[in-house]
């Protein structure tokens, strides 16, 4: 099973771009999550999307949006990238009962010049 | 708001010893789960064990177990037999019981020396 997948792994962007990171699960989970990671800081949550049809915002939505597509993907869009947004970005997915854990995709790192 | 606080940076550990790495958390909820997940050099996020706060039992799996104190809101990570493979960034992580959303220490950063 591929599990979470992420895509691209690697990008370099230019302050003001745009630009869609995807992320597919084939686990039929129902909740799906995005979160960046910087140095010396723990992974922070950005949007999630509790179920198909719904998204909520999580501790550092701005400068995001997210589209869940169906019940496999989830992408986040940089609608106008900021050198603030150089991050690596983590998609995660979870079955959504109780004490299940959220299953992580490879990341993606994206730098904004 | 419920917060988790990593207070050890970096540790290091020579093989084969034991080492705990410490994890505090803040917050009013009597249900929630808490959970440590490891991140090697390749950036992958793995599970290593997980704790159900209504269960006065720690967590073991293999070599790593937990010694969860729910009054105290502490949940420490001990390696057992600490292998080379062990290196890597360790974060703890806080889920209520509902949601889903997960909260994150800032991660402690071990390294086994041979």
């Amino acid at each position: 099973n591929a599990g979470v997948t992420q895509t691209p792994k690697f990008q370099v962007l230019k302050t003001g771009q745009s630009m869609t990171l995807q992320c597919a699960q084939d686990m039929n989970h129902n909740s799906m999550y995005w979160y960046r990671q910087d140095p010396g800081m723990g992974l922070r949550l950005i949007y999630y999307s509790a179920s198909e049809g719904t998204t909520d915002k999580g501790e550092v939505p701005n400068g995001y949006n997210v589209s869940r597509l169906n019940k496999r993907e989830f992408s986040l869009r940089l609608e106008s990238a900021a050198p603030s947004q150089t991050s690596v970005y983590f998609c995660a997915s979870r079955l959504g009962q109780h004490n299940q854990p959220q299953h992580f995709g490879d990341g993606t790192r994206l730098s904004i010049l | 708001a419920q917060t988790v606080t990593q207070s050890q940076p970096e540790m290091s550990v020579q093989e084969a010893e034991t080492v705990t790495l410490s994890c505090t958390y803040d917050t009013s909820e009597s249900n929630y789960y808490l959970f440590w997940y490891k991140q090697p050099p390749s950036r992958q996020m793995i599970l290593v064990i997980r704790q159900e706060a209504y269960k006065q039992q720690n967590a073991t799996e293999n070599r790593f177990s937990v010694n969860f104190q729910k009054a105290a809101k502490s949940f420490s990570l001990k390696i057992s037999d600490s292998q080379l493979g062990d290196t890597a960034m360790y974060f703890c992580a806080f889920m209520k019981n509902q949601g889903g959303k997960l909260i994150f220490g800032q991660g402690t950063e071990l390294s086994v020396k041979p």
